[in-house]
């Protein structure tokens, strides 16, 4: 899986409580993405990163929040927890070049679940 | 805005045939077009990428994908199924152009392979 660790790789929690999911990079990639998949919707794009402290807002971001505080960790966080928000997390990264057509690479991923 | 159709939920296949998995796409402008594969449990592997060029790419475990600009189609192809990929597949696609949003990849729903020996 290229590099990339997420964790934690399984969690249990309940409604309303903050959850903190964190990925981790050894590939010194500028770019990094969190996407959650459900039946039926493949993937969506929560938020992204394209560099330390530069974030921005994907397809399905309400009720997620990230940092990247550092090139190699990229954190989202779930401030209070709800059933919809039950998933898997998958966490990805790219390089940058001109025209920014580089495939992304995906960790292993976070299976969520919102009591 | 841009989007992916893949319009089987699963294929079915014997192995040793050729196999084919469909993608259909939607954006504006020139296309950047991949295929992803996901084994149970795992995260997504990349197979192969359209960017410019010949319409023809070739990936990953034999697997290819023919570009077509005209019917905005980007179907997997592999001329002999093996069992071993049976998995989901993913199509994706971002516009080529530099501009806000531009990072964004947009997936399609899945396709779920099925080779059977």
């Amino acid at each position: 899986d290229a590099g990339i660790t997420q964790s934690p790789r399984h969690k249990v929690t309940e409604t309303g409580t903050p959850v903190t999911l964190r990925c981790h990079q050894t590939e010194n990639h500028r770019y990094m993405y969190w996407y959650r998949q459900d039946p039926g919707h493949g993937l969506r794009l929560i938020h992204y990163s394209y560099g330390v402290k530069d974030t921005d807002k994907g397809e399905v971001s309400d009720g997620y929040s990230v940092s990247r505080s550092k090139t190699e960790d990229f954190l989202l966080t779930l401030e209070s927890a709800t059933s919809s928000q039950t998933s898997v997390y998958f966490c990805a990264i790219s390089e940058s070049l001109q025209g920014n057509y580089n495939e992304q690479f995906f960790g292993p991923g976070t299976r969520l679940t919102v009591l | 805005a841009q989007s992916v159709a893949q319009p089987e939920d699963q294929v079915n296949v014997a192995e040793g045939n050729p196999l084919t998995v469909k993608c259909t796409y939607s954006v504006s402008g020139n296309p950047y077009l991949f295929w992803y594969v996901q084994y149970p449990n795992r995260g997504l592997q990349f197979l192969l990428k359209y960017i410019t060029g010949d319409n023809l790419v070739k990936g990953s475990y034999g697997f290819e994908a023919e570009f077509n600009k005209s019917q905005t189609s980007f179907h997997l192809k592999k001329p002999s199924a093996l069992v071993s990929d049976s998995a989901l597949y993913f199509c994706a696609v971002r516009a080529a152009y530099s501009g806000a949003g531009s990072y964004q990849l947009t997936f399609g729903k899945g396709t779920k392979l099925s080779v059977i020996p």
